[in-house]
């Protein structure tokens, strides 16, 4: 099974700042099949990249995906009010597809 | 669009079986992988497993031994059992399907989720 472990576990900034969430694999995940999901309080979450990099429909391009192998990073890029949340990486390389444990990020 | 909405009992007691239907409006359940995830209140995300329309499955090892899914394309449903639940077994439980039929495992959409207590 590939664990996930996801850094830091609270990220605290303001709105405007610059948000990188790092999501590390214990081995490689072939074809980068490495997603990214934001959940708010009370709802689902909601797919934001897939392929590492890929943006989802709908999604700002403030929001962008890097990374291969076993090391993943989620940017935003000047933070909006409605990207405080959690954010889970996920990997879909191997069976059990399996989640980091998610990064909150809060107002500063 | 494709919507997917969780139903079933909200409370199952200890050592009895868990069983929640996921309904598909919108679009046909034909060509996709579709799972189930769960959420324990205030945790992360496990995967359950996944079935594929055709009717092959994939489970969870960590689950594989109490879990079920099936599907009737007849109702655009799947379903999801889990039997000889315990109170570790309380979650949010989510349904979702896959983003493109031509990749498993990214999940979009998802249901709004549906809260099952294990309790006596």
């Amino acid at each position: 099974e590939i664990e996930l472990t996801q850094s830091p576990g609270t990220l605290s900034l303001s709105p405007g700042e610059r948000a990188s969430l790092s999501c590390r694999a214990s081995q490689t995940i072939s074809g980068s099949h490495l997603a990214w999901y934001q959940q708010k309080p009370g709802q689902a979450p909601r797919l934001l990249i897939y392929g590492a990099s890929s943006r989802a429909s709908g999604i700002p391009d403030r929001i962008s995906g890097s990374g291969s192998g076993t090391d993943f990073t989620l940017t935003i890029s000047g933070l909006e009010p409605e990207d405080f949340a959690v954010y889970y990486c996920q990997q879909s390389g191997s069976t059990p597809w399996t989640f980091g444990q998610g990064t909150k990020v809060e107002v500063k | 669009q494709v919507q997917l909405q969780e139903s079933g009992p909200g409370l199952v007691k200890p050592s009895e079986t868990l069983s929640l239907t996921c309904t598909v409006s919108g679009g046909s359940i034909g060509g996709y992988y579709w799972s189930w995830i769960r959420q324990p209140p205030g945790k992360g995300l496990e995967w359950i497993g996944y079935i594929y329309y055709t009717g092959g499955t994939i489970y969870n090892p960590s689950l594989r031994r109490r879990v079920s899914l099936s599907l009737d394309m007849s109702k655009n449903q799947f379903s999801l059992s889990l039997k000889s639940v315990t109170a570790a077994d309380t979650a949010f439980y989510y349904c979702a399907r896959d983003r493109s039929v031509r990749v498993a495992g990214e999940f979009d959409p998802w249901g709004q989720g549906m809260l099952v207590t294990v309790s006596s």
